[in-house]
């Protein structure tokens, strides 16, 4: 999988929009980018992925650049609930059994 | 989606005893994963555990310390040998295919003293 980074940590106010980083340049034309989020003590969570397009879900959205080299996850109205570790992970489309590879993420911390 | 539960949520245990771990999944998988996440650090792959073949290690893990079983398509195993305190860890355990959406387990917080 190709490497990500990504800032250790973020604050955002509650109520406006959080953006989350991440930068791929390595990435390869066939993979995907997923984010997944951990709050504390508890398993990691599903957030969204996208190949190119931009995506949204009832969660977040997904900024993706034109050259797949970043990009950007954004919770539109952060609430207390969102501070969490964001997790960008790069993967290849049908890539099996490969499980995830996690890097160190980011601690985002929503301040009231 | 898939409800996963873990057993035990936490122990703890003395140097040089075994853990095992369970996980239930409330649907038929055929891939399953093992993670493990260190004190204050990101999570790392194990192993994968498919039904019906031997699980495969990741670099730094061997089935003598971290033996697995996967007897059918809801539940596995993951066994901690001969802990020592190092092996104080989260463990998780997760399915789906790692193409699309995982789902993860709560977690098992192991101490060894």
């Amino acid at each position: 999988d190709a490497k990500t980074t990504q800032p250790p940590s973020m604050d955002c106010a509650e109520g406006r929009a959080a953006n989350l980083p991440c930068n791929h340049s390595t990435i390869s034309g066939n993979e995907y980018v997923y984010w997944y989020r951990q709050i504390h003590s508890q398993g990691p969570q599903y957030i969204i992925h996208g190949l190119k397009n931009n995506e949204t879900n009832e969660m977040a959205s997904l900024i993706i650049t034109e050259d797949r080299k970043s990009s950007t996850l954004i919770l539109p109205h952060a609430t207390l609930r969102d501070t969490a570790v964001y997790y960008c992970i790069v993967l290849y489309s049908g890539g099996g059994a490969d499980g995830l590879t996690f890097g160190k993420g980011t601690h985002l911390i929503i301040q009231p | 989606s898939a409800v996963i539960s873990q057993k035990p949520s936490r122990d703890i245990c003395q140097r040089g005893t075994s853990l095992t771990i369970q996980c239930q999944v409330d649907s038929q998988v055929t891939m399953m994963f093992w993670y493990r996440q260190q004190p204050g650090q990101s999570l790392t792959l194990i192993a994968t555990a498919n039904q019906g073949s031997e699980a495969t290690y990741e670099s730094g893990f061997v089935i003598d310390k971290f033996p697995i079983s996967r007897p059918n398509l809801t539940f596995s195993t993951l066994t901690v040998s001969n802990m020592s305190p190092e092996d104080s860890s989260i463990y998780l355990c997760s399915v789906g295919p790692p193409d699309y959406e995982q789902y993860f387990g709560p977690g098992t917080r192991l101490t060894v003293t």
